[in-house]
């Protein structure tokens, strides 16, 4: 099955900088790349996704970005801010599955400093 | 509030017993999905239903089971519980049924076993 891995599980920057957060997939057929963000005692938001057939996606001060080549995604966020603080999942689907299951990477803590 | 709710929202019981998770997916969506959290194991696909079948099986184990009733509406039933069962148990619904649709996660049932 597919295999998801995310770096780095925390993370800590200042007010107004920029984060990145980077996950790899082994399944060359996945074709769905969702971003969740889950706050304490809350289940995952979706935030951003991105589809095998686009390199780039951005919304406001977040961005995805996919390269299937590599097989990696990575999710930037500019401008951060105290209420980012929260931990982030990155997800692949689609692949050789015959349903919609999505497989999770293991999550990044970010810690906005204000 | 992504639409998607769940009860009961905290649940504690003992080894050896059996619960029973609710949820009720967004209007209009058909498929169900089924995820366990945990401290070690991050979130992991259990099960997905849609319009009342099967459609994919993760790592469910054997003790647990699930159902989408006609009213699309989902029930996981967990049995002979193991102190190990402890988890986050969240429900996922989409309108389709294949790969590549957007989920959306409910609030969560968070299980205790003593």
């Amino acid at each position: 099955g597919e295999n998801v891995e995310q770096h780095p599980s925390t993370l800590s920057v200042q007010e107004g900088d920029s984060a990145v957060i980077k996950c790899t997939y082994s399944d060359s057929a996945s074709n769905y790349f969702p971003w969740y963000k889950q706050e304490l005692g809350k289940g995952p938001q979706l935030i951003i996704d991105i589809r095998s057939n686009v390199g780039e996606k951005k919304d406001q001060r977040i961005a995805v970005t996919l390269n299937k080549t590599a097989k990696h995604f990575s999710l930037h966020i500019t401008e951060t801010q105290p209420e980012d603080s929260a931990v982030y999942f990155c997800a692949a689907a689609g692949g050789r599955n015959t349903g919609n299951q999505f497989y999770f990477g293991t999550g990044t803590s970010l810690t906005v400093i204000p | 509030d992504s639409g998607v709710t769940q009860t009961p929202k905290h649940l504690i019981t003992a080894t050896g017993q059996r619960v029973t998770l609710r949820c009720s997916p967004r209007s209009g969506d058909l498929s169900v999905y089924w995820y366990q959290q945990s401290l070690d194991q991050g979130l992991q696909f259990l099960i997905q239903y849609y319009n009342g079948e099967e459609r994919a099986k993760g790592n469910i184990l054997e003790r647990f089971s699930a159902q989408q009733f006609p009213d699309l509406h989902s029930e996981l039933n967990l049995s002979s519980l193991e102190l190990g069962d402890s988890a986050l148990y969240f429900c996922a619904s989409s309108v389709g049924g294949s790969y590549g649709g957007e989920q959306f996660f409910g609030p969560g049932t968070r299980l205790t076993v003593l």
